[in-house]
């Protein structure tokens, strides 16, 4: 199974700063990576696919980069709404044994 | 539009069946693969496994395989996950989720399936 691996587990960050998440996994899965948002009460949402294509609707500001075993996931300039948790999920392997990361919250400083 | 309703909340007892449900509508259910992640109460995300109602064709993750079921009824384009005997632990909420057209994350998500298992 890939293990993925989220850093930091937490972080703290002010509005209209830059934040920087952190995902590795195990061994390499290519470009087969996503990203989601989870805010309280509600429902994942997909941001990012192919570790670096936003999804429909998603604003500019938030980016996505690496392939391999490194990803990164930037969010430029965060606004009040973006504070949430944030999962990587890898895709890579087929058949699927699809995995998410443990998730990193980012919260207000 | 694209939508996945998902059935409400439900309790039950440890060693009784359930059967949750998916409902999607906005797009021909058997063109994509859909999905169930769960998420135990303050935790994060499990990939539980895969249905492409088209073939019909459905991939385990190893730590699901044989406590759950995942299946579908074309003829009213809904999912199912089903349990034949519920235990304590399987207290969390249920996501179903749909692939996207031209990769494998879900693009798509239901609202979510509260299952409590509890005597």
């Amino acid at each position: 199974e890939i293990v993925m691996t989220q850093s930091p587990a937490t972080l703290s960050v002010s509005p209209g700063e830059r934040a920087t998440l952190s995902c590795r996994a195990s061994q390499s899965i290519s470009s087969n990576l996503a990203w989601y948002q989870q805010k309280p009460g509600q429902a994942p949402r997909l941001l990012i696919y192919g570790a670096s294509t936003r999804a429909t609707g998603i604003p500019a500001r938030f980016s996505g980069s690496g392939s391999g075993t490194e990803f990164t996931l930037t969010i430029s300039s965060l606004q009040s709404e973006d504070f949430a948790v944030y999962y990587c999920q890898q895709y890579h392997n087929w058949p699927p044994r699809y995995t998410f990361g443990q998730g990193t919250k980012l919260e207000i400083k | 539009e694209v939508q996945l309703v998902q059935s409400g909340a439900e309790v039950r007892k440890p060693g009784e069946s359930l059967k949750i449900s998916c409902k999607v509508s906005g797009y021909s259910f058997t063109k994509y693969w859909i999905g169930w992640v769960r998420q135990l109460p303050g935790k994060g995300l499990e990939w539980m496994g895969i249905f492409y109602p088209g073939d019909p064709d459905t991939r385990y993750s190893p730590s699901f395989q044989g406590q759950v079921t995942i299946s579908a009824d074309k003829s009213i384009s809904t999912a199912f996950l089903q349990w034949s005997s519920l235990r304590a632990s399987d207290t969390a909420m249920y996501y179903c989720a749909r692939h996207g057209a031209d990769h494998d994350a879900f693009d798509i998500w239901g609202q979510g399936t509260m299952v409590t298992v509890s005597s």
